[in-house]
């Protein structure tokens, strides 16, 4: 079965800093999605970025951007230029092409901002 | 946008309610899923659908069941509240595998 592990339960970056949150996964399958949530204190959680296993290139969205190691079965996300909006917290979540869909999520990552 | 409607932001029951927990999409999506999410442990998922009547056990079934009769809406029942089953509930909808979902804004219950 597969995990997802996010080994930071807290994280804390300076306004206009760069902080990197970091995930692993442990999968036997080649083909599959990687997805990085943010839940911020409004309880909604927003997709942030998705990248798929077959692609090379990692996905950017704006200031957002995730370094993928397929080999290492790592996926860390980068946040560029924080801002206090940013405070949420982030998770991590694998997504099997082959067992309907499911998201299987990582324990989560509590970003704060500081001002 | 896809919205997902969860009937109930916060809602506390007693120790052997059953309790029903709706949830709306409307936007065709197939897949809809049941997560509960306690601290540390992230989410974790209940159950999920494909299609009308289809029903899926997830990682942690137990205590519960779901009741898909219509591709909008997907109910989450406890047919006999615990206090173990105190958590944040979060119903979510996917248009395919391929996509990410679209989650609800939560239902946080307690069971007292």
């Amino acid at each position: 079965a597969q995990t997802v592990t996010q080994s930071q339960p807290e994280m804390s970056v300076q306004e206009a800093e760069t902080v990197t949150l970091s995930c692993t996964y442990d999968t036997s399958e080649s083909d599959y999605y990687l997805f990085w949530y943010k839940q911020p204190p409004s309880r909604q959680m927003i997709l942030v970025i998705r990248q798929e296993a077959y692609k090379q290139q990692n996905a950017t969205e704006n200031r957002f951007s995730v370094n993928f190691q397929k080999a290492a079965k790592s996926f860390s996300l980068k946040i560029s230029d924080s801002q206090l909006g940013d405070a949420a917290m982030y998770f991590c979540a694998y997504r099997s092409p082959n067992q309907g869909g499911k998201l299987i999520f990582g324990q989560g990552t509590e970003l704060s901002v500081k001002p | 946008d896809v919205k997902v409607t969860q009937s109930s932001r916060y809602l506390v029951k007693r120790t052997g309610e059953k309790v029903f927990l709706e949830c709306v999409q409307d936007m065709d999506h197939e897949n809809m899923f049941w997560y509960r999410q306690d601290p540390g442990l992230g989410l974790r998922l209940i159950y999920f659908s494909y299609d009308v009547k289809m029903k899926e056990k997830g990682d942690i079934p137990e205590g519960y069941s779901v009741s898909r009769e219509k591709k909008e809406r997907f109910s989450l029942i406890l047919e006999s509240a615990s206090t173990n089953q105190t958590s944040m509930y979060l119903c979510a909808s996917s248009l395919s595998q391929d996509y990410g979902y679209t989650f609800g804004s939560g239902t946080r219950l307690t069971v007292v």
